[in-house]
């Protein structure tokens, strides 16, 4: 069964410090969504992306956030100067066109320090 | 007022019991409704989208009533592993996900 994956699992970062998280999402999906949870709260919706370019993104998703899809397979979400409320697990999900239904990679715990 | 509310629980039940969960939600305009199971520190999983006809998967049933904006979820025969948090999660007209806090459901031998 084709899946969403990410890497890294677990990224420990400085404050201020820049860093990606990568996402591979399901083949032949074309809409492609960032969403974070802050432990012991809900997931909440960050940006959502679709032919190259971002269609929402939410009040979270300020100047320090950029998404790119670089390639024909990567979905790469860089938040630019990190802060201790960036510590979050992020997840990537994916749809396919026509569908409301979007299926989420296992996660990238971050952790500013 | 939340836009997804849901009871967080716990629900503790023992195994074969049938449980059950609501979840109410704010936008009158949201579009497609959905059942995600979570397990501890794991990503959100698709459980079943929600029709307003209701719908059923195996030991699962999914209801919507538009017009009380109500979503439950009806599980049968509860099994250990059916113990997750279940989330209620609606979207209106894009894309963007929105999801409640989660109910917390624990199934005993």
């Amino acid at each position: 069964e084709p899946e969403v994956t990410q890497t890294p699992s677990h990224q420990v970062t400085q404050m201020g410090q820049e860093v990606i998280l990568r996402c591979v999402p399901i083949s032949n999906h074309l809409y492609f969504y960032w969403y974070r949870q802050i432990l012991g709260q809900k997931v909440e919706f960050l940006v959502s992306f679709y032919n190259n370019e971002i269609s929402e993104k939410s009040e979270i998703f300020d100047d320090q956030f950029s998404v790119e899809r670089p390639d024909g397979s990567n979905f790469t979400l860089k938040i630019r100067s990190t802060k201790l409320e960036d510590s979050a697990m992020y997840f990537c999900a994916s749809s396919e066109a026509g569908s409301h239904e979007q299926y989420f990679g296992p996660g990238t715990r971050l952790t500013v320090t | 007022r939340k836009e997804v509310e849901q009871d967080p629980g716990p629900f503790n039940v023992p195994e074969g019991a049938t449980v059950a969960f609501n979840c109410t939600y704010s936008n009158s305009a949201s579009q497609s409704f959905f059942w995600y199971r979570q397990d501890c520190r794991k990503e959100p999983k698709l459980l079943m989208s929600v029709y307003s006809s209701g719908n059923e998967d195996g030991r699962f049933t999914a209801q919507l009533n538009r017009a009380s904006q109500y979503i439950s979820l009806l599980i049968r025969d509860s099994k250990l592993s059916d113990s997750a948090t279940y989330l209620c999660v609606v979207n209106t007209f894009t894309d963007k996900l929105i999801f409640g806090t989660g109910t917390r459901l624990q199934v005993f031998p």
